[in-house]
Parts: structure tokens; sequence; C-alpha cells
């Protein structure tokens, strides 16, 4: 079965600067989707940025990167100058044809202005 | 504005109450789930919705009983819960059913926040 892990439930970042959140994933397949999705207090749970494992090449949202590398099964998720409204709980989800979506534990980050 | 909504976003109910939860999707997408999300664990897939036609059922308990009346709305009826069942579910719809397109994205409404005394 597919899983997905969070190792940092919690994470926190000083305003302007640059963290990282840390995504990891156990599957047998070759072809798939990671997400990263944003749940703020709002409670809105929000697609931050999506990479498709048959492509090398990093995906980039504005100030969100993700750091893919597909032999480790790793998928981490980078925010550069960190806002007071990127303060949310980031959930890393997979996807393949086969199997439903999964979600790892999630990371609560919290900006410090 | 969200594409996704839901109805109501706080509940709270005794374990011999029956009520539902309503979401409504306005992205005129045909596939609809239900999530449950507890604190700290994983958000929890319940049910799935393709073209109205249910097609997934994750073990979830009878005393969740989801309803599709169309592909725009989707319920969740309650009755005689169990405290353990207080969390927040989440509704999401994508535009293609699952397992069709790879790159299918779904989109979440707000959560009902559901307490069970």
């Amino acid at each position: 079965a597919q899983t997905v892990t969070q190792s940092q439930p919690e994470m926190s970042v000083q305003e302007a600067e640059t963290v990282t959140l840390s995504c990891t994933y156990d599957t047998s397949e070759s072809d798939y989707y990671l997400f990263w999705y944003k749940q703020p207090p709002s409670r809105q749970m929000i697609l931050v940025i999506r990479q498709e494992a048959y492509k090398q090449q990093n995906a980039t949202e504005n100030r969100f990167s993700v750091n893919f590398q597909k032999a480790a099964k790793s998928f981490s998720l980078k925010i550069s100058d960190s806002q007071l409204g990127d303060a949310a709980m980031y959930f890393c989800a997979y996807r393949s044809s086969y199997n439903d979506m999964c979600f790892g534990a999630g990371t609560r980050l919290t900006v410090k202005p | 504005e969200t594409g996704v909504t839901q109805t109501p976003r706080h509940l709270v109910m005794g374990m011999t109450n029956k009520k539902s939860l309503k979401c409504e999707q306005h992205l005129g997408h045909n596939a609809m789930y239900w999530y449950k999300q507890s604190a700290k664990k994983p958000l929890e897939l319940m049910f799935v919705y393709n073209f109205k036609e249910q097609t997934e059922n994750n073990s979830v308990p009878s005393r969740f009983s989801p309803e599709c009346p169309n592909s725009s709305h989707l319920f969740l009826h309650l009755h005689t819960l169990q405290p353990e069942d207080s969390a927040l579910y989440l509704c999401a719809s994508s535009q293609d059913p699952q397992g069709s397109t790879l790159t299918d994205t779904q989109y979440f409404g707000p959560g009902t926040r559901l307490t069970v005394l």
C-alpha cells in the first residue's frame, strides 16, 4: 500500500526567510502525481503545487518550489520569502492511476513576524 | 469564493440524532469525495462518487450513509454516531473520475466540524 510520511509535525520560520517541509512516500509504481496542499486556519484546503513523477524538472509556483527526488522517493516543499499568510497546515499527497489519493499527516507551519 | 461549499460549517449532535452534511460544487466536475480529518491523523477517504455512482467505500461504518442525487451535490447522512466520529469532514470534487486522468486535481470545500456528544 502507498504511504506518505511527513516527519515534521511542526515547523516555524521567520517572515521573509525560507523554509523547507519534508515529505517521503512509498510506492512500487512508476507513474504518479505528488501534491502539496495548504490548509489555513479557515480550513479551506488549497492546492499549492503538484509534480508529475515522469518529469525531472522540479515544479515551481511563484514562491513555492519542490525538490523531487524520485529515486529517494522524496518530495519536499520550499517556501521562499515566507509571509504571514503562509501559516497553515501543509499536507503532502500522492496519487496514481491505480490508487486513491493518499495524504500525509501534515506539518503545521508557523510564520513569525 | 470557493467552488466547493459545505453546510453546515459546525454541527453538534447527540449519539441518537440523525443529521446530514451537504456539499455542493460549482465547478462542473464529475467526481465528488468525502474525507474524514481527525486530529493528528492523515485524511481518510470515505466515499467516492463518479458521475453520481458510488465507486469507493473504504470500509466506512454503515452509520455513515452517502447520497449523490446529481453530479453537483453530495450528502453524508449521519445516524447513531459515536464520539470517536467527531472530526472535520471534508468534501472535494474533481473534473474527471478518479483513475481516469492522472492530472486530475481535487478541490476541497471548507469542511464541517462535527462534534458527537
